[in-house]
């Protein structure tokens, strides 16, 4: 069965505090892996798609890598607006249906 | 554009009452899906739709039923409500092509039965 496990379940950074956020999955014939942001009360807001193991995605003080097995997501110097919700999600096998962990919660204090 | 639409933002429900979750999108994609999400359990998909006039069932489909009324808009029903479905429920759209899997989500709507 596929399964996604993200961990830890929540993070306490100081700000400018770097840290990182592990994905890992059994998912048979791995063809992605997408990462997304949720705010309270917000819907899911799409970041990276990362394709095959070895690439790297950046948007600011994100950065988001993966291997075969799991994926991380890096956060350097995060700021207060970095605190969210961290959920990956790599698409089932013969399927573009997406398999969501439960998500990394992170806050960032000033 | 407004990328993912869905109607009503919240809602309370009396059990046994029905109700239909209306979502849009303006993307021009292919694929729509519905889903609920409850603390602890992350987002688990209801139903799914690949193109106009094709829907099938997800994780947890027992409860509701969907229509794909043409490519913009999947509208999801509760036909007899239970305190069960209470959950936030969010709708999302793709490609639905290998270059084009990742989703895009609604505001989503914050239902209560009680």
């Amino acid at each position: 069965e596929d399964q996604v496990t993200q961990s830890p379940e929540a993070l306490r950074l100081q700000e400018g505090e770097s840290s990182s956020l592990n994905c890992s999955y059994t998912v048979s014939g791995l063809r992605g892996l997408f990462w997304y942001r949720q705010d309270p009360g917000k819907g899911p807001e799409f970041l990276f798609t990362l394709y095959s193991a070895g690439e790297e995605k950046e948007k600011e003080r994100l950065k988001a890598t993966l291997t075969k097995k799991e994926s991380f997501l890096h956060i350097t110097a995060p700021k207060p607006e970095d605190s969210a919700t961290y959920l990956c999600a790599p698409p089932g096998l013969k399927t573009d249906k997406l398999i969501f962990g439960t998500g990394t919660r992170l806050q960032v204090f000033p | 554009n407004a990328g993912v639409t869905q109607t009503p933002k919240f809602q309370v429900l009396k059990t046994g009452q029905s109700m239909t979750l209306q979502c849009a999108q303006d993307m021009n994609h292919n694929s729509m899906y519905w889903y609920r999400q409850d603390p602890g359990m992350g987002l688990r998909l209801i139903y799914y739709s690949a193109s106009e006039g094709t829907t099938d069932k997800g994780e947890v489909p027992n409860g509701y039923n969907v229509s794909r009324l043409n490519k913009r808009e999947f509208s999801l029903r509760l036909e007899s409500a239970a305190p069960s479905q209470t959950s936030v429920y969010f709708c999302a759209s793709s490609g639905g092509t290998v270059e084009t899997y990742e989703q895009y989500f609604g505001p989503g709507t914050r239902l209560t039965v009680t």
